[in-house]
């Protein structure tokens, strides 16, 4: 069975500060991994996945299939970054279906 | 990009009654489309999948009597509550995939169900 962990339900860093939200996965084969974000009213949109290996809104996440994990990274946090994080896989099998982490509120301070 | 849409947004009915939400695609063809079901500061559940034209394949533990999901064209997919109670007051979210390639899925506003 997949599974996705984000061991943190909040972060709060300071505008300016380095974020670094965890993702951890598991799953026996080649996964799909996407970061979806959630600002404050609003629907939840995908943010970046690992295959494009590009850099949104300055975030950027590696896979790192040795530790099976998929962090989220920007150098300085903005305030406008505060919003839910979701960290998803997709097996890829057919089905297409995501499996979703529990999320983690990132909480930027001014 | 693609664009999902939900209706209604938000909904209050009585227990007993049946409530149904549509998610459609507005500009592109979705073969797929997913059922979700997010508590407060929870995750988003999957409940079911929907493809276009055939029956839509439950998540373990989901209802598919009490969750009834009808995929009639590649742009609509009905997700009906039927008989519903308090315990089945959520946050229901569909999504979209775009045509047969990739695993990106598009995501609706969500529909705020109340059952009194």
């Amino acid at each position: 069975a997949q599974r996705v962990t984000q061991p943190e339900k909040l972060l709060s860093v300071f505008k300016g500060a380095p974020v670094e939200l965890k993702c951890n996965y598991s799953y026996s084969g080649s996964p799909e991994l996407f970061w979806y974000v959630q600002y404050s009213r609003q629907r939840l949109q995908l943010l970046l996945r690992h295959i494009s290996r590009e850099s949104i809104k300055g975030f950027t996440a590696d896979l790192n299939k040795g530790e099976t994990s998929f962090h989220l990274k920007k150098p300085f946090a903005q305030e406008e970054d505060s919003a839910m994080y979701y960290c998803a896989l997709c097996s890829g099998a057919g089905s297409y279906q995501l499996t979703f982490g529990k999320g983690t509120k990132l909480s930027v301070i001014p | 990009g693609a664009v999902v849409s939900q209706h209604p947004s938000r909904v209050i009915c009585k227990s007993g009654t049946s409530v149904k939400i549509e998610c459609r695609s507005l500009d592109f063809q979705a073969t797929t489309m997913f059922w979700y079901r997010q508590f407060p500061k929870q995750s988003l559940m999957l409940m079911a999948t929907s493809n276009e034209g055939s029956k839509a394949t439950y998540e373990q533990g989901v209802e598919k009597d009490k969750f009834l999901i009808n995929h009639a064209s590649l742009t609509l997919s009905t997700l009906t509550v039927t008989s519903a109670h308090p315990e089945d007051s959520s946050f229901y979210i569909c999504s979209a995939r775009v045509g047969s390639s990739g695993y990106e899925q598009f995501f609706g506003p969500g529909t705020r169900l109340t059952v009194l």
